[in-house]
Protein backbone atom coordinates (compact mmCIF):
# COMPACT_ATOMS: atom_id res chain seq x y z
CA UNK A 1 0.00 0.00 0.00
CA UNK A 2 1.46 3.50 -0.80
CA UNK A 3 2.30 5.83 1.98
CA UNK A 4 1.04 9.43 2.34
CA UNK A 5 2.69 11.38 -0.69
CA UNK A 6 3.06 15.29 -0.13
CA UNK A 7 3.74 17.89 -2.53
CA UNK A 8 5.53 19.52 -3.23
CA UNK A 9 9.06 18.51 -1.42
CA UNK A 10 10.21 22.16 -1.28
CA UNK A 11 9.32 25.55 -1.68
CA UNK A 12 10.45 28.98 -1.98
CA UNK A 13 8.09 32.13 -1.53
CA UNK A 14 8.35 35.35 -0.82
CA UNK A 15 6.50 37.54 1.76
CA UNK A 16 2.77 38.74 0.46
CA UNK A 17 2.14 35.73 -1.66
CA UNK A 18 0.39 32.63 -1.07
CA UNK A 19 1.03 28.87 -0.99
CA UNK A 20 -0.79 25.55 -1.63
CA UNK A 21 0.26 22.06 -0.37
CA UNK A 22 -1.13 19.04 -1.53
CA UNK A 23 -1.38 15.94 0.45
CA UNK A 24 -2.64 12.49 -0.67
CA UNK A 25 -3.43 10.06 2.30
CA UNK A 26 -2.69 6.36 2.16
CA UNK A 27 -5.76 4.75 0.22
CA UNK A 28 -9.05 3.78 2.12
CA UNK A 29 -7.58 6.75 4.75
CA UNK A 30 -10.29 9.22 5.68
CA UNK A 31 -9.18 11.60 7.63
CA UNK A 32 -6.10 14.10 6.84
CA UNK A 33 -4.59 15.93 9.45
CA UNK A 34 -2.21 19.14 8.98
CA UNK A 35 1.07 19.64 11.36
CA UNK A 36 3.41 23.07 10.86
CA UNK A 37 7.00 21.81 12.49
CA UNK A 38 9.57 24.34 13.51
CA UNK A 39 13.17 23.78 15.15
CA UNK A 40 11.90 23.59 18.81
CA UNK A 41 8.41 23.86 18.17
CA UNK A 42 7.52 20.19 18.19
CA UNK A 43 4.62 19.37 15.79
CA UNK A 44 2.00 21.93 15.92
CA UNK A 45 -1.52 21.18 14.92
CA UNK A 46 -3.10 23.14 12.45
CA UNK A 47 -6.29 21.32 11.20
CA UNK A 48 -8.24 17.56 10.76
CA UNK A 49 -10.45 16.77 7.88
CA UNK A 50 -12.64 13.96 7.69
CA UNK A 51 -14.78 13.47 4.68
CA UNK A 52 -14.36 17.09 3.41
CA UNK A 53 -14.95 18.47 6.48
CA UNK A 54 -13.02 20.44 8.75
CA UNK A 55 -13.43 18.09 12.10
CA UNK A 56 -10.99 20.06 14.34
CA UNK A 57 -8.32 23.55 14.13
CA UNK A 58 -5.36 24.51 16.04
CA UNK A 59 -4.39 27.79 17.21
CA UNK A 60 -3.31 29.14 13.67
CA UNK A 61 -4.77 32.76 12.45
CA UNK A 62 -7.13 32.37 9.47
CA UNK A 63 -4.36 32.33 7.12
CA UNK A 64 -4.50 28.84 6.98
CA UNK A 65 -6.89 27.04 5.88
CA UNK A 66 -7.50 23.67 4.26
CA UNK A 67 -9.83 21.47 2.14
CA UNK A 68 -10.40 17.74 1.88
CA UNK A 69 -11.27 16.52 -1.82
CA UNK A 70 -14.25 13.62 -2.39
CA UNK A 71 -10.95 11.06 -2.95
CA UNK A 72 -9.96 12.14 0.61
CA UNK A 73 -6.44 14.19 -0.88
CA UNK A 74 -6.07 17.48 1.16
CA UNK A 75 -4.68 20.60 0.51
CA UNK A 76 -3.53 24.04 3.01
CA UNK A 77 -3.25 27.50 1.86
CA UNK A 78 -1.33 30.07 3.47
CA UNK A 79 -1.98 33.35 2.04
CA UNK A 80 0.28 36.61 2.96
CA UNK A 81 2.68 34.99 3.69
CA UNK A 82 5.20 35.92 6.43
CA UNK A 83 8.90 34.75 7.56
CA UNK A 84 7.87 33.31 10.54
CA UNK A 85 5.62 30.52 8.18
CA UNK A 86 9.20 28.84 6.90
CA UNK A 87 8.48 25.43 8.71
CA UNK A 88 8.54 21.83 7.63
CA UNK A 89 4.76 21.29 7.01
CA UNK A 90 3.89 17.14 7.62
CA UNK A 91 0.61 15.97 6.83
CA UNK A 92 -0.79 12.60 8.30
CA UNK A 93 -3.75 10.28 7.36
CA UNK A 94 -5.77 8.06 9.56
CA UNK A 95 -8.33 5.28 8.21
CA UNK A 96 -10.43 7.49 11.22
CA UNK A 97 -11.50 5.12 13.77
CA UNK A 98 -10.37 6.62 16.76
CA UNK A 99 -7.14 4.94 18.19
CA UNK A 100 -6.13 4.34 15.19
CA UNK A 101 -2.29 4.73 13.73
CA UNK A 102 -1.51 7.84 11.89
CA UNK A 103 0.61 7.61 9.04
CA UNK A 104 3.07 11.01 8.20
CA UNK A 105 3.69 11.94 4.86
CA UNK A 106 7.16 12.84 3.80
CA UNK A 107 6.63 17.05 4.43
CA UNK A 108 6.83 20.06 2.10
CA UNK A 109 9.57 22.29 3.33
CA UNK A 110 8.20 26.35 3.11
CA UNK A 111 10.91 28.74 3.14
CA UNK A 112 9.33 32.29 3.22
CA UNK A 113 12.21 35.23 2.15
CA UNK B 1 -8.43 20.60 25.91
CA UNK B 2 -5.93 18.02 26.44
CA UNK B 3 -2.16 18.81 27.32
CA UNK B 4 0.86 16.35 26.77
CA UNK B 5 3.81 17.15 28.59
CA UNK B 6 6.98 15.31 27.76
CA UNK B 7 9.98 15.21 29.51
CA UNK B 8 13.64 15.58 29.19
CA UNK B 9 13.91 17.83 25.89
CA UNK B 10 17.65 16.36 25.46
CA UNK B 11 18.83 13.40 26.45
CA UNK B 12 22.28 11.71 25.88
CA UNK B 13 23.32 8.19 27.06
CA UNK B 14 26.10 5.66 25.91
CA UNK B 15 25.84 2.94 23.99
CA UNK B 16 24.11 -0.08 25.58
CA UNK B 17 22.32 2.09 28.00
CA UNK B 18 19.01 2.72 28.70
CA UNK B 19 16.70 5.48 27.83
CA UNK B 20 13.66 6.51 29.41
CA UNK B 21 11.74 9.61 27.98
CA UNK B 22 8.65 10.45 30.07
CA UNK B 23 4.93 11.90 29.15
CA UNK B 24 2.11 13.52 31.15
CA UNK B 25 -1.13 13.95 30.07
CA UNK B 26 -4.50 15.84 31.03
CA UNK B 27 -7.54 14.66 29.51
CA UNK B 28 -9.01 11.60 31.24
CA UNK B 29 -10.53 10.31 28.45
CA UNK B 30 -7.99 9.81 26.04
CA UNK B 31 -7.14 5.99 25.37
CA UNK B 32 -4.43 6.01 22.64
CA UNK B 33 -0.65 6.61 23.45
CA UNK B 34 1.45 6.56 20.58
CA UNK B 35 5.06 7.14 20.16
CA UNK B 36 6.82 8.49 17.32
CA UNK B 37 11.14 8.15 16.20
CA UNK B 38 11.95 11.37 13.79
CA UNK B 39 14.86 11.26 11.78
CA UNK B 40 16.90 14.15 10.86
CA UNK B 41 15.38 14.84 7.63
CA UNK B 42 12.75 12.24 7.91
CA UNK B 43 8.82 11.84 8.43
CA UNK B 44 7.88 10.87 12.43
CA UNK B 45 7.43 7.39 11.98
CA UNK B 46 5.33 5.10 14.69
CA UNK B 47 7.37 3.09 17.33
CA UNK B 48 4.95 1.92 19.44
CA UNK B 49 1.50 2.51 21.31
CA UNK B 50 -0.46 1.15 23.20
CA UNK B 51 -4.01 1.81 24.58
CA UNK B 52 -5.77 2.50 27.69
CA UNK B 53 -6.77 -1.34 28.60
CA UNK B 54 -3.37 -2.20 28.52
CA UNK B 55 -0.20 -1.47 31.41
CA UNK B 56 2.65 -2.53 29.44
CA UNK B 57 3.72 -3.09 25.88
CA UNK B 58 7.17 -4.30 25.15
CA UNK B 59 8.86 -4.81 21.39
CA UNK B 60 11.86 -6.19 21.46
CA UNK B 61 14.32 -3.59 23.06
CA UNK B 62 11.14 -0.50 23.12
CA UNK B 63 8.34 -0.63 25.53
CA UNK B 64 5.78 1.52 27.05
CA UNK B 65 4.46 1.86 29.90
CA UNK B 66 1.21 3.51 31.00
CA UNK B 67 -0.23 5.00 34.50
CA UNK B 68 -3.91 5.48 33.64
CA UNK B 69 -4.34 6.79 37.41
CA UNK B 70 -1.31 8.76 37.25
CA UNK B 71 -1.60 10.02 33.88
CA UNK B 72 1.08 9.30 32.34
CA UNK B 73 2.95 7.07 30.44
CA UNK B 74 6.92 6.71 29.23
CA UNK B 75 9.22 5.04 26.40
CA UNK B 76 12.08 2.70 27.33
CA UNK B 77 14.51 1.96 25.19
CA UNK B 78 17.48 -0.33 26.82
CA UNK B 79 20.58 -1.64 25.16
CA UNK B 80 20.64 1.60 22.92
CA UNK B 81 22.62 1.69 19.96
CA UNK B 82 23.95 4.54 17.70
CA UNK B 83 20.70 4.56 15.19
CA UNK B 84 18.64 5.30 17.91
CA UNK B 85 19.42 8.73 18.13
CA UNK B 86 16.67 10.82 16.73
CA UNK B 87 13.81 12.79 18.29
CA UNK B 88 11.12 11.20 19.91
CA UNK B 89 7.60 12.21 20.52
CA UNK B 90 4.90 11.23 22.53
CA UNK B 91 1.02 11.74 21.37
CA UNK B 92 -2.13 11.52 23.23
CA UNK B 93 -5.86 10.59 21.43
CA UNK B 94 -8.64 11.57 22.98
CA UNK B 95 -11.73 9.66 23.26
CA UNK B 96 -14.07 10.70 20.58
CA UNK B 97 -11.29 13.05 19.63
CA UNK B 98 -10.29 14.12 15.81
CA UNK B 99 -6.68 15.53 16.83
CA UNK B 100 -3.15 13.71 18.28
CA UNK B 101 -1.88 15.85 20.90
CA UNK B 102 1.53 15.82 20.84
CA UNK B 103 4.46 16.56 23.74
CA UNK B 104 7.25 18.84 22.67
CA UNK B 105 9.83 16.14 21.93
CA UNK B 106 12.88 14.74 23.28
CA UNK B 107 16.33 14.63 21.10
CA UNK B 108 18.17 11.38 21.96
CA UNK B 109 21.45 11.45 21.56
CA UNK B 110 23.41 7.88 21.71
CA UNK B 111 26.94 8.01 22.03
CA UNK B 112 29.04 5.34 20.70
Amino acid sequence: KAGVTQTPRYLIKTRGQQVTLSCSPISGHRSVSWYQQTPGQGLQFLFEYFSETQRNKGNFPGRFSGRQFSNSRSEMNVSTLELGDSALYLCASRAAVMGDEQFFGPGTRLTVL
Amino acid sequence: GENVEQHPSTLSVQEGDSAVIKCTYSDSASNYFPWYKQELGKRPQLIIDIRSNVGEKKDQRIAVTLNKTAKHFSLHITETQPEDSAVYFCAADRLNGNQFYFGTGTSLTVIP
